[in-house]
């Protein structure tokens, strides 16, 4: 079935350092690549997201990749801040749904 | 900014007690799911709502559970007969171009 992958599981920067997660996704069929941060207790926030007809997007600090040849994409953020600690999570989709991956708790010490 | 709003935020019933989560989408999305997310796990896909119909569902949306939309705001998520497993936070996320999340309810099954 459907499957997305995400490594790494956690992830500790110091502050001002780059933080990279990776996704590996399974359907062929998947167009569409968000990324969520989520805090402890609230709901996934959308961050950034990419269609596949595009390989790179950035906005500010937060840039995503994409290579659909090998089905897989990542989340770039540069400058991390303390307040970039959340757990994130990307996800894929073909016609509608969302097949999340596991997640990567963030840590950014000051 | 719209947002996606759910209510209650905690609902903490008895094994076997029927439970009605709401959401309240943002006006001009016309694609509604339903997620859960089992304690430090991913959020998984359970059912999607177009044109009042489900058009997709996932093998975790058994007989115990249903939606509608009885009055073309609110958007509902009944469980007839709660199990303890089904102890999860429920989003619930609409659509125009990207899907967004609401916060949350806390379903606490005793």
């Amino acid at each position: 079935g459907e499957n997305v992958e995400q490594h790494p599981s956690t992830l500790s920067v110091q502050e001002g350092d780059s933080a990279v997660i990776k996704c590996t996704y399974s359907d062929s069929a998947s167009n569409y690549f968000p990324w969520y941060k989520q805090e402890l207790g609230k709901g996934p926030q959308l961050i950034i997201d990419i269609r596949s007809n595009v390989g790179e997007k950035k906005d500010q600090r937060i840039a995503v990749t994409l290579n659909k040849t090998a089905k897989h994409f990542s989340l770039h953020i540069t400058e991390t801040q303390p307040e970039d600690s959340a757990v994130y999570f990307c996800a894929a989709s073909g016609i509608d749904k969302l097949i999340f991956g596991t997640g990567t708790r963030l840590q950014v010490f000051p | 900014e719209p947002e996606v709003t759910q209510t209650p935020s905690h609902q903490v019933t008895q094994m076997g007690q029927e439970v009605i989560l709401r959401c309240v989408p943002i006006s001009n999305h016309l694609y509604f799911y339903w997620y859960r997310q089992i304690l430090g796990q991913k959020v998984e896909f359970l059912v999607s709502f177009y044109n009042n119909e489900i058009s997709e569902k996932s093998e975790i949306f058994d007989d115990q559970f249903s939606v509608e939309r009885p009055d073309g705001s609110n958007f509902t998520l009944k469980i007839r007969s709660t199990k303890l497993e089904d102890s999860a936070m429920y989003f619930c996320a609409t659509e125009g171009n990207e899907q967004f999340f609401g916060p949350g309810t806390r379903l606490t099954v005793l």
